[in-house]
Order: C-alpha cells, then sequence, then structure tokens
C-alpha cells in the first residue's frame, strides 16, 4: 500500500508569512503526528490526530496549529513564520498494535524562512 | 525534549565491517523503533522491539533491548556503502507521541 504523502517537499517563505503542509497518511491509518526537525533541537514533537481530534501537543507557541480531516488527511499550519521556523517538518502515520504505537514517515516538508 | 541519547554521535567504519550504535532512555516505554534518515530526507522505518522482547532481528539488522538498563542498540552487520546514513532511536511512552535521540550519524567507507 502507498506510504505517507507530504506536500509540498520544498517551501520558501517570507518572515511573517504563513504557510501550511499537508500530510495523508497510510490508508487506513487514522492517526497523524507531526514533528520538527532542526539541527538544534532534533526531532521535536509538535502534535498528534486521531479521528479529527488532537489528542496530544508538545511544547509549541499557539503559531503552530494543526488539523484532520474526515478522510485522515492532515494539514499543519504556521503563522506569522520566524527565521526559526526554518526545518524539516515530518509527518507520521501510526498504527495501534499490541505493545504500542508504530509510526511511518513521509519525506518531509523542507521549509525556509527567509 | 529529548528523551533518549544515543551514543557514539558519529561512527566511522569500513565497509564490510559490523557498525554497532547504542540509545538510552529515561522513563517506561512501550516499544522502542529504529529509523535511518539520509542526508535530511524523511525517516525509513527500520525496526521496533517491544518493551517484553529482548532481541529482534530483521535481515542485517539485530535490535536489543534491556528495560532494566533503558538501554538499546542496533547492530548493522556486514555493513554496505548504502547504509551510510543518520540513524534514531524513539521510544513510545504511551502518549500518542515518540521521543527521538539525537541520532548517530554512520559514515561506510569504501
Amino acid at each position: 500500500k502507498a506510504g505517507v504523502t507530504q506536500t509540498p517537499r520544498y517551501l520558501i517563505k517570507t518572515r511573517g508569512q504563513q504557510v501550511t503542509l499537508s500530510c495523508s497518511p497510510i490508508s487506513g491509518h487514522r492517526s497523524v503526528s507531526w514533528y520538527q526537525q532542526t539541527p538544534g533541537q532534533g526531532l521535536q514533537f509538535l502534535f498528534e490526530y486521531f479521528s479529527e481530534t488532537q489528542r496530544n501537543k508538545g511544547n509549541f507557541p499557539g503559531r503552530f496549529s494543526g488539523r484532520q480531516f474526515s478522510n485522515s488527511r492532515s494539514e499543519m499550519n504556521v503563522s506569522t513564520l520566524e527565521l526559526g521556523d526554518s526545518a524539516l517538518y515530518l509527518c507520521a502515520s501510526t498504527e495501534m498494535r499490541a505493545g504500542g504505537t508504530e509510526a511511518f514517515f513521509g519525506q518531509g516538508t523542507r521549509l525556509t524562512v527567509v | 525534549s529529548q528523551q533518549g541519547e544515543e551514543d557514539p554521535q558519529a561512527l566511522s567504519i569500513q565497509e564490510g565491517e559490523n557498525a554497532t550504535m547504542n540509545c538510552s532512555y529515561k522513563t517506561s516505554i512501550n516499544n522502542l523503533q529504529w529509523y535511518r534518515q539520509n542526508s535530511g530526507r524523511g525517516l525509513v522505518h527500520l525496526i521496533l522491539i517491544r518493551s517484553n522482547e529482548r532481541e529482534k532481528h530483521s535481515g542485517r539488522l539485530r535490535v536489543t533491548l534491556d528495560t532494566s538498563k533503558k538501554s538499546s542498540s542496533l547492530l548493522i552487520t556486514a555493513s554496505r556503502a548504502a547504509d551510510t546514513a543518520s540513524y534514531f532511536c524513539a521510544t513510545d511512552e504511551g502518549a500518542q507521541k515518540l521521543v527521538f535521540g539525537q541520532g548517530t550519524r554512520l559514515t561506510i567507507n569504501p
């Protein structure tokens, strides 16, 4: 089955603008998580959605938001972009199994804020 | 915040040698997963080991888990140039999120 699809792959935005990233999970997976990866902070959890509800949120400012649609596709939005928001944003399609959550990631969206 | 710590941060070996990476974590977990990342691209899921398992194999990969020491190791046998990548461990603490280590950058020299 198809993997996790993230669009766009690359994005360049100007400070103060906003951006929307999209993620389509693996067919049948109802949970989507978002992570930010930077050289300084590593991989940081942003939020997780299940059946259109946010179940968990990481320690990020309110400028970072997300949503999930009825077909499990998810979007994340960052408003009032700052230079420090430049990062690789990774979406994970997750599945609950015996023994916990298993996560499969997309290729990521590389966001550059100038 | 990063729960896991990976050791070493960087590893350079000759093709054909074995590579071992270690991961330590701080809290109780449901499982631990290892991922590979090539040059800032997406994370490729390698293997998942549950908290009640001690060892798991997948092809040239061998993962061990010691919950009493809160540590895991990833062994790649007979390394190839294509194994050059960053490797991350991630723990499932049960809060619908994974907590990642800082990663080990592995370089395989021909």
